[in-house]
């Protein structure tokens, strides 16, 4: 595709459910990256991949968010059990090889819990 | 770990005046900067680097190591620069990945 490509871009569920982000990066990107992006804040790490590999989650904000990219392309963040302050734009970006080169964005996906 | 600042949150300026959005950050090595701008309804997009020393839309950044800035500067500004400023940080060095770290965010509104 043109660009990184995210679904849904909305999304309202209720506090306890489970949830999954899809993002499709940018056809030949190594790095994917994850960031969420509360209400006036900007966009802050979540979790980082080299192809299939994830090589950091340290911005993974409790053990109830869990990111796969099994087959090195298309990328998935689950979050089990919502919570309202999982409220957030969920932004998706990738790279060419990662390191200093410019990231490319998705529009996002605006989760909502109610 | 380092931090970006953003110190003012909006920015209003007039068609033609100049404009300046200011950063500082923290980080003890040498980082690699970033001004990132999300046009209403559109995405986040790169709008300059430091390291690419070149002009995007007139905007121009100047890295100032001993104050530890980042700030972008437009002489003329023009309506269609009204947006959402990001500057960000990436850590330089081998074991990088990229992982960017962002300031809050400033909005600027050019007025006609």
């Amino acid at each position: 595709g043109a660009g990184v490509s995210q679904s849904p871009r909305y999304k309202v569920a209720k506090r306890g459910q489970d949830v999954a982000l899809r993002c499709d990066p940018i056809s030949g990107h190594v790095s994917l990256f994850w960031y969420q992006q509360a209400l006036g804040q900007g966009p802050e790490f979540l979790t980082y991949f080299q192809n299939e590999a994830q090589l950091d989650k340290s911005g993974l904000p409790s053990d109830r968010f869990f990111a796969e990219r099994p087959e090195g392309s298309v990328s998935t963040l689950k979050i089990q059990r919502t919570q309202q302050e999982d409220s957030a734009v969920y932004l998706c970006a990738s790279s060419p090889w990662g390191g200093e080169q410019p990231q490319h964005f998705g529009d996002g996906t605006r989760l909502s819990i109610l | 770990a380092q931090r970006v600042t953003q110190p003012e949150k909006l920015l209003s300026v007039f068609k033609g005046a100049p404009v300046e959005l200011k950063c500082n950050y923290s980080y003890s090595g040498s980082p690699e900067l970033f001004w990132y701008v999300q046009y209403s309804r559109q995405r986040l997009q790169l709008l300059l680097r430091h390291i690419s020393r070149e002009s995007i839309k007139g905007f121009t950044a100047d890295l100032n190591k001993g104050e530890t800035s980042f700030h972008l500067k437009k002489p003329f500004a023009q309506e269609e620069d009204s947006a959402m400023y990001y500057c960000a940080l990436i850590p330089a060095g081998g074991t990088s990945y990229g992982k960017l770290t962002f300031g809050q965010g400033t909005i600027l509104t050019v007025h006609p």
